[in-house]
């Protein structure tokens, strides 16, 4: 399976912390991109990386990509109650997303 | 809102039936993907279909198909439902045919099958 792997599974921060959730792939790549989903809901596009990059920043998200390692990581400073969701990593190759198994990110007020 | 509209948004069948989910893009988006996520598998990539033509296809089975019509909407066809078939089914869209752009997804159509 071309399926991605995230880690953790599952992660519970108190609000104001920073949350780190990394994902492995396991083919090259084109690009990598986060994608955010709330309970039940449909997937929000976060950030893509891709491939010929090292690291990139949007607002409060920092991901980091290391293709030697076929990893990515995905850093939330500064982390709210409206950041409680799953959190999903999509590497593609050729035509298709693969999608990582996800990390389910709970922020305690 | 990202634009795409997938209906309905429930759909309780029996086993055996058959039934189909519908996609409509964002506007101006070519490209339509279809998921399945269930929780032991996760989210599935099933098929792409571009400007009207399929462009890669994943884990579908035989028992599904799809297809994406001149108005760029695109239909999930699913026969021959069995229980493990229950599961959030998801359409995105995207402006290109390649997977290099950010795909924007709808809300997904929740399949029971009893």
């Amino acid at each position: 399976s071309q399926q991605g792997e995230e880690d953790p599974q599952a992660l519970s921060i108190q609000e104001g912390e920073n949350a780190t959730m990394n994902c492995s792939y396991k083919t090259s790549i084109n690009n990598l991109q986060w994608y955010r989903q709330n309970s039940g809901r449909g997937l929000v596009h976060l950030i893509l990386i891709r491939s010929n990059e090292r690291e990139k920043h949007s607002g409060r998200l920092r991901v980091t990509l290391d293709t030697s390692k076929k990893s990515s990581s995905l850093l939330i400073t500064a982390s709210r109650a409206a950041d409680t969701a799953s959190y999903f990593c999509a590497h593609s190759t050729g035509n298709q997303f693969y999608f990582g198994t996800g990390t389910s990110l709970t922020v305690i007020p | 809102d990202s634009g795409v509209t997938q209906t309905p948004k429930h759909l309780i069948t029996a086993t055996g039936q058959r039934v189909t989910l519908r996609c409509s893009p964002r506007s101006g988006d070519l490209s339509v993907y279809w998921y399945q996520q269930s929780l032991d598998q996760g989210l599935q990539f099933l098929i792409q279909y571009y400007n009207g033509e399929e462009r890669a296809k994943g884990n579908i089975l035989e028992r599904f198909s799809a297809q994406q019509f001149p108005d760029l909407h695109s239909e999930l066809n699913l026969s021959s439902l069995e229980l493990g078939d229950s599961a959030l089914y998801f359409c995105a869209s995207s402006p290109g045919g390649g997977a290099g752009t950010e795909a924007f997804f709808g809300q997904g159509t929740r399949l029971t099958v009893v």
